[in-house]
């Protein structure tokens, strides 16, 4: 069965701190990995990584992704209030049309 | 714009009743998904559809059921079968065969039971 784990599952720092978010994966002929930020409602689409060690990036947030060891981070650099949601990463399994979700990291920026 | 609608945004359901949510997009997207989001579990996945009239369930189908008669839209009915239905539901969409196409979400139903 198709899992993906999520590490911490909840998180609070200080606003302007650095943040790693994990996501481990065990998953039948991977096909992507993908992050999603849900602040109150909709999730709304961060990345998509489908190859190793190339480093996705926008803004202070970066991601990248392991096949090896099977896991992916999510960073987060001079974090602000705003960046206070939740995390979600999924796997798409070649071939299966729909995704695997974790639990997702609650992620709480104070000021 | 184009995008999902959920509706509504918020929902009773009384014990031995069905209720019926809404997902309407144009977005001209084939797939269409629903999940049920309980805190700490992330995103779970009831049913999904490919094509019109043609569905598949997920994890968690028991005590749901779907149609999808129109592209564009992808109604799920909470039955009485369903005996915790308290949750955040969420409707998603994308292209099929979506390589680099990510899913986009409504911005889902909070059911509670009465």
């Amino acid at each position: 069965e198709d899992k993906v784990v999520q590490s911490p599952l909840s998180l609070v720092v200080h606003e302007g701190d650095t943040v790693t978010l994990n996501c481990s994966y065990e998953v039948t002929n991977f096909r992507s990995l993908l992050w999603y930020k849900q602040e109150k409602k909709a999730p709304t689409f961060l990345f998509m990584l489908t190859s190793s060690g190339i480093e996705k990036k926008s803004g202070r947030l970066s991601s990248i992704l392991d096949k090896k060891e099977l896991f992916s981070i999510l960073n987060i650099t001079a974090t602000q209030t705003g960046d206070s949601a939740v995390y979600l990463c999924a796997v798409e399994a070649e071939g299966a049309q729909k995704l695997v979700f974790g639990q997702g990291t609650r992620l709480t920026i104070n000021p | 714009d184009g995008g999902i609608t959920q509706s509504p945004k918020y929902l009773f359901r009384k014990e031995g009743q069905n209720v019926t949510l809404s997902c309407e997009q144009n977005l001209n997207h084939d797939a269409m998904y629903w999940y049920r989001q309980d805190p700490g579990q992330g995103l779970r996945l009831i049913y999904y559809s490919q094509i019109v009239n043609d569905f598949q369930k997920g994890d968690i189908a028991e005590g749901y059921s779907v149609s999808r008669e129109k592209k564009e839209s992808f109604p799920l009915t909470v039955t009485s079968a369903q005996k915790n239905p308290t949750a955040f539901y969420l409707c998603a969409s994308t292209r099929t065969g979506w390589v680099g196409q990510p899913q986009h979400f409504g911005d889902g139903t909070r059911l509670s039971i009465l």
